[in-house]
């Protein structure tokens, strides 16, 4: 069990450029949760896949906000046309469907949009 | 509505003081209950957890008791130590059946100093 991992770490990139996020989940986990944490706050929840289906989406994923999980693996998160607000901490848990729900966090992508 | 309020930080302590971190919440029904942990410049953890009323949740030291009177799940320890300095989160699940999403808190910052 090597935990969720996350790519990149870091990304700078200049407004109004696309950038691409991918989460690889715990090997066993069938569910998958992308989040969002801005400085000195808790994570907000933004989207989450049960296998491949998208279950729900918050409403602070906007148009420019897509997320995929095509193979019920490895997950995306793309953000199209990058603003400054945009900027913050992209965090991706995974948990099993049974018991308790527990989710475990990857170490998370900062994205900071100049 | 649905939320999770935790007492504001910085809290600063000595070396084997005594810690309680406040977390309250508001919910339709009766949630599962967590804190997560993140260390300096690493991702969240879970630290414990607890999935009923009066449940008590333990780890490495921690403990906090689910109470339904109160809505309340406050975070303590007996004695600190530096190496607990951290940002500590409480969340409820959300979503029916505790399938959903995690609602977080703030975030409290622990300082513990030797």
């Amino acid at each position: 069990d090597t935990g969720v991992s996350q790519n990149p770490r870091h990304k700078i990139t200049k407004r109004g450029q696309n950038v691409t996020f991918r989460c690889d989940p715990i090997s066993e986990h069938n569910r998958l949760y992308w989040y969002r944490q801005t400085l000195g706050q808790g994570p907000e929840f933004l989207t989450y896949f049960q296998n491949e289906a998208q279950l729900e989406k918050s409403r602070l994923l906007s148009d420019r906000f897509s997320a995929e999980r095509p193979k019920g693996s490895f997950s995306t998160l793309e953000i199209q046309r990058t603003e400054q607000g945009d900027s913050a901490m992209y965090l991706c848990a995974s948990s099993s469907s049974g018991g308790l729900y527990e989710q475990y966090f990857g170490p998370g992508t900062r994205l900071t949009v100049t | 509505g649905n939320s999770v309020t935790q007492m504001e930080g910085p809290v600063t302590l000595s070396e084997e003081a005594f810690l309680t971190i406040n977390c309250t919440y508001t919910a339709t029904g009766y949630p599962s209950l967590f804190w997560y942990v993140q260390y300096p410049g690493e991702g969240l953890q879970l630290l414990l957890k607890a999935t009923k009323a009066d449940d008590k949740g333990s780890n490495k030291g921690f403990e906090a008791t689910y109470r339904k009177e109160t809505t309340s799940f406050h975070l303590e320890k007996g004695s600190v130590q530096v190496s607990d300095s951290a940002v500590y989160f409480c969340a409820r699940l959300t979503g029916s059946s505790n399938t959903g999403k995690l609602i977080f808190g703030q975030g409290t910052t622990l300082q513990v100093k030797p």
